[in-house]
């Protein structure tokens, strides 16, 4: 069966420091995936999608990046974290792009 | 204008007191629409597909229904562990397009 990994569970981090989230997903190959924000009292908000490696496309603009270094390898990063930044963290995956997709356990970012 | 409106926003039952969600859509030309359920700081757990007006689906407790213009999810006979964040979300008609999130229904159901 698939699993995905997510982590950290909780970061903690001052303005202006880096960051990076890693997620991988077990038990399938080439998989689309998705990292998604999720505020509190708004919809979870898709920031970037994957289709094959190196593949990253972008829905908003922002202060991070994605990146697919590998084919079950998803990392997000930020050079220089802001206070907007704070929220919470789901990677995701699915078969079809765009279709049901598997959450991870989400990292709970705060920006301090 | 919101595309996803589920209501309510919170809905607090006792244990064994069945009731249902909405979910209502604007998107014209569905091509699937999505229920999950989300526990405080987890991530959402994927619960059912549907993809046409009359289809249903069924998960213990959990049925989800869809019609042209909205889907429930009827909760029968619930569980103190069916309290949760129930999420939908839609797919849209154009290829290539983000799914689109509800902002969800919390879910508290007392013994």
């Amino acid at each position: 069966s698939q699993t995905i990994h997510q982590w950290p569970a909780t970061l903690v981090q001052p303005v202006g420091s880096p960051l990076s989230l890693e997620c991988t997903v077990e038990g399938t190959s080439n998989p689309n995936l998705y990292w998604y924000r999720q505020a509190a009292g708004r919809g979870l908000q898709l920031l970037f999608y994957s289709v094959g490696i190196g593949q990253i496309s972008s829905e908003v603009p922002q202060n991070l990046s994605a990146s697919r270094p590998q084919d079950r390898q998803f990392i997000l990063s930020s050079k220089k974290l802001l206070l907007s930044d704070s929220g919470f963290y789901l990677c995701a995956w699915s078969v079809t792009l765009h279709t049901e997709a598997f959450f991870g356990q989400g990292t709970r970012l705060t920006v301090v | 204008e919101d595309q996803v409106t589920q209501s309510p926003e919170a809905l607090r039952l006792q244990e064994g007191e069945s009731s249902s969600l909405n979910c209502s859509y604007t998107v014209s030309g569905l091509r699937g629409l999505f229920w999950y359920r989300q526990d405080p700081g987890k991530g959402p757990e994927f619960l059912f597909t549907l993809y046409s007006a009359g289809e249903e689906k069924e998960k213990e407790r959990l049925k989800a229904t869809l019609t042209k213009k909205e889907s429930f999810l009827h909760i029968t006979a619930p569980k103190p562990e069916d309290s949760a964040t129930y999420l939908c979300a839609v797919q849209a008609p154009q290829a290539g397009t983000a799914l689109i999130f509800g902002k969800g229904t919390t879910l508290s159901v007392s013994s």
